[in-house]
């Protein structure tokens, strides 16, 4: 059984500030999506990464995948406000039309002004 | 862009009551539609994974005769939540497959339905 675990759980960071959000997860994959969720609301699609090596860049946001480590990263550059949301990993062991995702278990994340 | 639409966004009934869910793809077919539930704080799981004309395939766990999925046409899938109780009370979202890569994911995810069971 596929597990996706997200590193932290919960995140508080100063404005201006880096830092970076890890996936991990169990089996081998080489299709992993990034995802926003505000309160109360549905997903945001941020990033598809599809191959070993994969960066993808979208303002302050930057998103990688290391499929040998079974590992992405989400990079916050200089954070702001307006980033203040849950961001959620997602495996897909699928393929396009058959899409089978296992969502990580979420990262929290405040930005204190 | 594609757009998927999911209908109520929110939703009260009482216990034993049935409720019933529609997720739209607006301007793409799709062939495959998927349902999660996510409980607050929680990830998403997904529940089951709904195929137009033919049955749809539950994970392990969830209820087939519970949560009914019909998926009739290559735009709607339905998703009804038959003799609700307190504990199916969740965010329930959609979404939909258009079977290639548009964007940030292959796949669009409808805004949710918060179900509250009381």
């Amino acid at each position: 059984e596929l597990k996706v675990e997200q590193n932290p759980l919960f995140l508080s960071m100063q404005e201006g500030k880096n830092y970076t959000i890890y996936c991990n997860y169990s089996t081998t994959s080489d299709r992993l999506y990034w995802y926003r969720q505000d309160p109360g609301k549905s997903l945001e699609s941020l990033f598809v990464l599809l191959s070993n090596g994969a960066v993808k860049q979208e303002g302050r946001l930057m998103a990688s995948l290391d499929t040998k480590a079974r590992l992405s990263t989400l990079h916050i550059t200089a954070a702001v406000h307006d980033l203040s949301a849950t961001y959620f990993c997602a495996v897909d062991q699928g393929s396009f039309g058959n899409e089978k995702l296992t969502f990580g278990t979420g990262t929290r994340l405040t930005i204190i002004p | 862009g594609a757009v998927v639409s999911q209908h109520p966004s929110w939703v009260i009934c009482k216990s034993g009551t049935s409720v019933k869910i529609e997720c739209r793809s607006l301007d793409f077919q799709a062939t495959t539609m998927f349902w999660y539930r996510q409980f607050p704080k929680q990830s998403l799981m997904l529940m089951a994974t709904s195929n137009e004309g033919s049955k749809a395939t539950y994970e392990q766990g969830v209820e087939k005769d519970k949560f009914l999925i019909n998926h009739a046409s290559l735009t709607l899938s339905t998703l009804t939540v038959t003799s609700a109780h307190p504990e199916d009370s969740s965010f329930y979202i959609c979404s939909a497959s258009r079977g290639d890569l548009v964007g940030n994911s292959p796949l669009h995810f409808g805004n949710g339905t918060r179900l509250t069971v009381t």
